[in-house]
């Protein structure tokens, strides 16, 4: 079947500029991830949702950083007013249980 | 705060060689995986292990769980150069809910 998609694959943004990153998880996946991969920081996680709970913002870097699920199913992460360390690969995974699958990310450069 | 310790980081073998890489981590925890990330590539989940002498068995690589010692070894026999990749482990802590904690990641070359 299907895997976790992505979308854009790639994203060049100036400096300042706000960007909307997508997740298509697995259908029938309750949990939703976003994690982030940068050469300094090593992979990180940025944001839980399971369900209908009150999502784990407990990750998020900063307040520029924003996300959400509708219906259940896809997840957009808003990075706002963009800055040069938000360079990275931003990492989606879902899961029904606990093995969490992920998508091919989405590589984010701010210049 | 969970820490997950791999080493070595880097790694180049010989074909034919055996090695061993190594998770530690500093917390009680639930499950310990195993992922795999090839150059410009996602994750792709090798093992996941679930409880104490925990023994997993896929080819040429093979994951064990001492979850007394806080430790997960990665054994890899008579290696090929298509194991070449970034090999993380990464902890599921009872304290941190479903997120996963991973290590710094064991980039593994293996020469012909």
């Amino acid at each position: 079947g299907a895997g976790v998609s992505q979308s854009p694959s790639n994203k060049v943004t100036e400096k300042g500029k706000d960007v909307e990153l997508r997740c298509d998880p697995i259908s029938g996946h309750t949990a939703l991830y976003w994690y982030r991969q940068s050469l300094g920081q090593g992979l990180e996680f940025l944001i839980y949702f399971q369900g209908n709970s009150a999502p784990d913002k407990s990750g998020l870097p900063s307040d520029r950083f924003s996300a959400e699920r509708t219906g259940g199913s896809v997840s957009t992460l808003t990075i706002q007013r963009t800055q040069q360390e938000d360079s990275a690969v931003y990492l989606c995974a879902s899961s029904f249980y606990y093995e969490q699958y992920f998508g091919p990310g989405t590589r984010l450069t701010v210049t | 705060e969970l820490k997950v310790e791999q080493n070595p980081l880097f790694l180049s073998m010989q074909e034919g060689k055996n090695y061993t890489i190594y998770c530690n981590y500093s917390t009680t925890s639930d499950r310990l995986y195993w992922y795999r990330q090839d150059p410009g590539k996602s994750l792709e989940s090798l093992f996941v292990l679930l409880s104490n002498g925990a023994v997993k068995q896929e080819g040429r690589l093979m994951a064990s769980l001492d979850t007394k010692a806080r430790l997960s070894t990665l054994h890899i026999t008579a290696a090929v150069h298509d194991l070449s990749a970034t090999y993380f482990c990464a902890v599921d802590a009872e304290t941190s809910g479903s997120r996963l904690t991973f290590g710094e990641g064991t980039q593994l070359t293996v020469n012909p």
